[in-house]
């Protein structure tokens, strides 16, 4: 089945500094990443949508400037976190649409926690 | 508008005894609707998808879900709870847009405890 992986698993870092996420589709080309953030006990909450060679769409309330997203290629997305806050710390969890699957059907990365101090 | 609902955040089970998970989605087409399940600290993983196919569909572990269009339903149900089924699971709808382009709409998530 299709694979998705990201890097790093787990990140503290300081109140200030910027940290980037990256998700990769490891056997198939994804076109479209997308990015969700999960709150302790919360469900998962739609950042924004990555295109390959585009900007991302961005969910409403979500700030892109704090949020940074590349897809410069079919398998790579990134998301910077700049000059995190405390309040940034969450799971973030990556995923990506094979074109050629079922419609709909995304696959999901393993996430990513990141600790902000 | 799209949404789905899972009905209960909290369900306790027996070791054993059969698992009910409920979920109402609310869709103008017909939907593609998912149940995936969240281990502590782990990412998601697939356990069935309803793609308009036939209505009552088998996944991984054990676990069915029927999708009932008359009721809007999409319930996740196993007949004997394991220990390991203990897990976060979550239904989603996923909403598709002109270009082939969707999104994922995620229910609040039902915490299944399995007990001995």
């Amino acid at each position: 089945g299709a694979v998705v992986s990201q890097h790093p698993s787990r990140v503290i870092c300081k109140s200030g500094t910027s940290v980037k996420i990256e998700c990769r589709s490891l056997d198939f080309q994804a076109t479209t990443m997308f990015w969700y953030r999960q709150f302790p006990k919360q469900s998962l909450m739609l950042m924004a949508t990555s295109n390959e060679g585009s900007k991302a769409t961005y969910e409403q309330g979500v700030e892109k400037d704090k949020f940074l997203i590349n897809h410069a290629s079919l398998t790579l997305s990134t998301l910077t976190v700049t000059s995190a806050h405390p309040e940034d710390s969450s799971f973030y969890i990556c995923s990506a649409r094979d074109p050629a699957g079922v419609v709909g059907e995304q696959y999901f990365g393993p996430g990513t926690r990141l600790t902000v101090t | 508008a799209q949404s789905v609902t899972q009905l209960d955040s909290h369900v306790s089970v027996s070791e054993g005894t059969p698992v009910l998970l409920r979920c109402n989605y609310s869709s103008s087409y017909s939907p593609s609707l998912f149940w995936y399940v969240q281990h502590p600290n782990k990412g998601l993983q697939l356990l069935l998808k309803y793609t308009s196919a036939a209505t009552l569909v088998k996944g991984i572990n054990g676990f069915e879900a029927e999708f009932k269009k008359s009721e809007t339903s999409f319930h996740l149900t196993k007949p004997s709870a394991h220990m390991s089924d203990a897990a976060e699971y979550f239904c989603v709808v996923s909403l598709l847009f002109s270009g082939g382009y969707n999104k994922l709409i995620f229910g609040a998530g039902t915490r299944l405890a399995v007990h001995p």
